[in-house]
């Protein structure tokens, strides 16, 4: 199962881009790479997910270099409704994947 | 997308009583779903793995006579915390992959509360 390591905390403002970065080594070949965000006293909420190179949709930004090795989640201008904890989660897909948390990070957005 | 929700969302109970989690997925069908704990400002961490019809699949030091699951539908799975006391006060998560091919997605439910005095 690959493990993946992102930053504890990051600090933005209001209407900046914010890019958060996970790093996972051991990521297999099947394996897919999940962003969700978590606001408190909630279930968390798919953002994007991504195999290989980028992915953009109506919220955000995923990039993944070639190795695979790491992914970014890029946020465009940035709310204050954003502050939340985002995780990087990485599987593949079918019936043996077992969705596990890493510690993500918490992103505060200032006004 | 595809919805999961939760019943209750938020419980107290005394010392000592049981409590039931319910876990539905509402317009997809689910033969696995998942279970967390999430303490005060901590990742989720993974319970237990329900699947219809069959056992469920415990992660280690969590406490199967504790900690009842039981996943009697392709819809529905239950938790039910025993003898619940005060170190079990948590926020409950659970969890249905969207089951499409290609896709590694998991769909959470809202989570549910449980306060024990």
């Amino acid at each position: 199962l690959a493990k993946t390591t992102q930053p504890i905390s990051m600090d933005s403002y209001e209407g900046q881009e914010v890019n958060i970065t996970c790093s996972h080594n051991n990521i297999a070949t099947n394996d897919y790479i999940t962003w969700y965000q978590q606001f408190p006293s909630q279930g968390p909420r798919f953002i994007i997910q991504g195999y290989k190179t980028k992915v953009t949709n109506e919220v955000a930004s995923l990039f993944i270099p070639a190795d695979r090795k790491s992914s970014t989640l890029s946020l465009p201008r940035v709310s204050l409704s954003d502050t939340a904890v985002y995780y990087c989660l990485v599987g593949e897909t079918g019936g043996s994947y077992i969705p596990t948390f890493g510690r993500g990070t918490s992103l505060i957005v200032h006004p | 997308g595809a919805v999961v929700s939760q019943h209750p969302s938020w419980v107290i109970c005394k010392s000592g009583t049981s409590v039931k989690i319910e876990c539905r997925s509402l317009d997809f069908q689910a033969t696995t779903m998942f279970w967390y704990r999430q303490f005060p400002k901590q990742s989720l961490m993974l319970m237990a793995t329900s699947n219809e019809g069959s056992k469920a699949t415990y992660e280690q030091g969590v406490e199967k006579d504790k900690f009842l699951i039981n996943h009697a539908s392709l819809t529905l799975s239950t938790l039910t915390v025993t003898s619940a006391h005060p170190e079990d006060s948590s926020f409950y998560i659970c969890s249905a992959p969207s089951g499409l091919a290609g896709v590694a997605e998991q769909f959470f439910g809202p989570g549910t509360r449980l306060t024990v005095l």
